[in-house]
């Protein structure tokens, strides 16, 4: 199985900060990545797949990119609405496998 | 607009059955798989498996397979999730969800259920 390792698992920051988190695959999967945001009580949110490309409705202040083993999500001006858990996912191969998880909070 | 509305909360004890299901609207809903996915605070999420509603080809993860079903009746868009005999270890929130490209089970979720949780216990 591939395994993704995301980094940190935690982080804290303030409205309008930039925040980049990465997710580490214990095996090259080309652009096969994609990026989910969850609300505690809510399902997850996809916000980007094959790693860079953003899905539909989602603000343009999130972007991915990476290839291989290591990608990285990027919020470029954290807004109330983004503290969040998210999470990564790698749809390379079967079993399709999710990170761990960050959990963004408010400094 | 695509929905999955998933069946509610289950009370269950160990070695019942159950059943849970997760019913698509807003889209063509034989053409597009669907996936089971669990989170616990344990183990976080987990795919368990995924259907391709049109011709019931289904994918397992091995962790999974065996101890459930995934079956789909396309003629009421309505995929299932199913175990003869829970145990306490498969209380957990379940979610379905369909994978975004046509046909493509190999694919990320783009919509998902609003989570069905079920709770094992004695």
């Amino acid at each position: 199985d591939i395994q993704l390792t995301q980094s940190p698992s935690f982080l804290s920051a303030s409205v309008g900060d930039r925040v980049t988190i990465t997710c580490r695959a214990s095996q090259g999967i080309s652009s096969f990545l994609a990026w989910y945001q969850q609300k505690p009580g809510k399902a997850p949110k996809l916000l980007i797949y094959a790693a860079s490309n953003l899905q539909s409705g989602v603000p343009s202040r999130f972007s991915g990119s990476g290839s291989g083993t290591v990608f990285t999500l990027t919020i470029s001006s954290l807004q109330p609405g983004d503290f969040a858990t998210y999470y990564c996912q790698q749809v390379d191969s079967f079993p399709l496998t999710f990170g761990g998880g960050t959990k963004v909070d408010i400094k | 607009d695509v929905q999955l509305i998933q069946s509610g909360v289950e009370v269950k004890k160990p070695g019942e059955p159950l059943e849970i299901s997760c019913k698509g609207s807003g889209y063509t809903f034989r053409n597009y798989w669907i996936g089971w996915v669990r989170q616990t605070p344990e183990k976080g999420l987990e795919w368990m498996g995924t259907i391709s509603p049109g011709d019931s080809d289904t994918r397992y993860s091995l962790s999974f397979q065996g101890q459930v079903t995934i079956s789909a009746d396309k003629s009421i868009n309505t995929v299932y999730l199913q175990w003869t005999s829970l145990k306490a270890s498969d209380s957990g929130m379940y979610f379905c969800g369909k994978h975004l490209g046509m046909k493509a089970s190999l694919d990320p979720f783009d919509f998902w259920g609003q989570g069905t949780l079920v709770a094992v216990s004695s």
